[in-house]
């Protein structure tokens, strides 16, 4: 299976600051790299798929990258409702696998 | 609009069978693969597997041996059931629906199970 590793587990961020998460893959998963931003009590939502394919309604502050088999997501501009956990799953090969998220707190 | 609803039992006892009901609208099974993933405190997300536009199926192998997905098109709905519950099952199980090679796009509000006794 291929394995996602997640960093930082948590951060704390001020409004109007940029962050950024980071997934490091075990192997190569050909940009097929997806972002979910999960708020407590509720389902995943999709925010990028394909490392870099922004989800249609999903503001313009999220975006994501890719270097080898390092994927990155970036958020700019802090908003108060970017307070959640975020994961990343490669959507490659079987199983998909899923990271095991980041915890974004506002200061 | 798209709209993803589970419905299944809160409380199953161990070595029983989870059986769970997604519901969707607003768009049609034949088109879409359909997903299934849960949320359990030990293992965080994990996919369970699909049912692809054309009826066939994919199982993580990790519950392949008791799982099952299926789906009826003239209801909209799509089953997950899987038998010889452990209280490791315990979690939040979610339907999606794949709307990009594989990442999902829509989930239902997800389902509750407790495996205990």
């Amino acid at each position: 299976d291929i394995q996602m590793t997640q960093s930082p587990a948590s951060l704390s961020a001020s409004l109007g600051e940029t962050v950024t998460i980071e997934c490091l893959a075990s192997e190569d998963v050909s940009s097929n790299l997806a972002w979910y931003q999960q708020k407590p009590g509720k389902s995943p939502q999709l925010l990028i798929y394909d490392a870099s394919s922004l989800q249609d309604g999903v503001p313009s502050r999220f975006s994501g990258s890719e270097s080898g088999t390092q994927y990155s997501l970036e958020i700019n501009s802090l908003q108060s409702e970017d307070a959640a956990t975020y994961f990343c799953q490669q959507h490659h090969d079987y199983p998909y696998t899923f990271g095991a998220g980041t915890k974004l707190e506002l200061k | 609009q798209v709209q993803l609803k589970e419905t299944g039992p809160g409380l199953v006892q161990p070595t029983q069978t989870l059986s769970i009901t997604c519901t969707v609208s607003g768009f049609s099974l034949t088109s879409y693969y359909m997903q299934w993933v849960r949320q359990t405190p030990g293992k965080g997300l994990e996919w369970m597997g699909f049912i692809r536009s054309g009826g066939s199926t994919e199982y993580n192998s990790e519950f392949k041996s008791r799982l099952s997905i299926s789906r009826d098109t003239s209801k909209n709905q799509v089953f997950l059931k899987m038998n010889s519950l452990i209280t490791e099952d315990t979690g939040v199980y979610y339907c999606a629906r794949d709307g990009h090679n594989n990442a999902f796009d829509y989930w239902g509000q997800g389902v509750m199970v407790t495996v205990s006794s």
